[in-house]
C-alpha cells in the first residue's frame, strides 16, 4: 500500500535560496509531522498539524522556516534564504485518525536537503 | 524539557550474538515510547511501541522492555544477523504535546 511520500529526495540549494519540501501523508492520515534530522543525530521536531490548522510550531528554528497544509492532506515545508546549518533530512509523518495519542507516526523517506 | 539519551552510540558484534540497545530518558511522564529502525537513505520503520501502562513488547526476535519510573527501556536483539545491521532509535511521546522526542540513535554492524 502508499505509504508517505516526499520529494524532492534529495535538494542542493545554493545559500540563500528558497526551497520548498513536499509531503504526501497516507491517505486519510489526520495529523502530519516534520521533523529535522542533522547528520548522526536523532531527528527533532519541527511542526505538527491536524487536518489544516498548526497546532504546534513550536519546533521551527528560526522564521525563515513555513510550514503550510492548506487542505488538511499534502503539506509543503518551505525554508527562506537557506544557510549551510540547514543542511539535513528532513522527515515528514502521519499517523491516522484514531487516537493522536496512541496512534503511530508512519515516517517518509526524508528529503536531503545540502546548502552550499 | 525531555531529553532521551542512547548508549552506546556505535555497536559492532559477530552474527548470531545476542545484543541489548540502552534508552534513557529524563521526564517519566511519557505517553508511549517507541523503538525505530533507520537504514541508510531511507526513513523511519517503527518495531515496536510500548505504552506507559506496559513493561515490554515482543516482535520475533526483538523485545522491548519499560521501566517508565527510572526513566529507562531496553531493545533486545537475540541472534543477531547482518540484516539487522542499521540504526536503531529511540523516541518518547510525553503526556502533554503529541510530537515524538529522539534519542541520538545506536548505529549497529553485526558482522557476517
Amino acid at each position: 500500500g502508499a505509504g508517505v511520500s516526499q520529494s524532492p529526495r534529495y535538494k542542493v540549494a545554493k545559500r540563500g535560496q528558497d526551497v520548498a519540501l513536499r509531503c504526501d501523508p497516507i491517505s486519510g492520515h489526520v495529523s502530519l509531522f516534520w521533523y529535522q534530522q542533522a547528520l548522526g543525530q536523532g531527528p527533532e521536531f519541527l511542526t505538527y498539524f491536524q487536518n489544516e490548522a498548526q497546532l504546534d510550531k513550536s519546533g521551527l528554528p528560526s522564521d525563515r522556516f513555513f510550514a503550510e497544509r492548506p487542505e488538511g492532506s499534502v503539506s509543503t515545508l518551505k525554508i527562506q534564504r537557506t544557510q549551510q546549518e540547514d543542511s539535513a533530512v528532513y522527515l515528514c509523518a502521519s499517523s491516522s485518525m484514531t487516537s493522536v495519542r496512541a496512534s503511530e507516526q508512519y515516517f517518509g523517506p526524508g528529503t536531503r536537503l545540502t546548502v552550499t | 524539557k525531555q531529553e532521551v539519551t542512547q548508549i552506546p552510540a556505535a555497536l559492532s558484534v559477530p552474527e548470531g550474538e545476542n545484543l541489548v540497545l540502552n534508552c534513557s530518558f529524563t521526564d517519566s511522564a511519557i505517553y508511549n515510547l517507541q523503538w525505530f529502525r533507520q537504514d541508510p537513505g531511507k526513513g523511519l520503520t517503527s518495531l515496536l511501541l510500548i505504552q506507559s501502562s506496559q513493561r515490554e513488547q515482543t516482535s520475533g526476535r526483538l523485545n522491548a522492555s519499560l521501566d517508565k519510573s527510572s526513566g529507562r527501556s531496553t531493545l533486545y536483539i537475540a541472534a543477531s544477523q547482518p540484516g539487522d545491521s542499521a540504526t536503531y532509535l529511540c523516541a518518547v511521546k510525553g503526556n502533554a504535546g503529541n510530537m515524538l522526542t529522539f534519542g541520538g540513535g545506536t548505529r549497529l554492524m553485526v558482522k557476517p
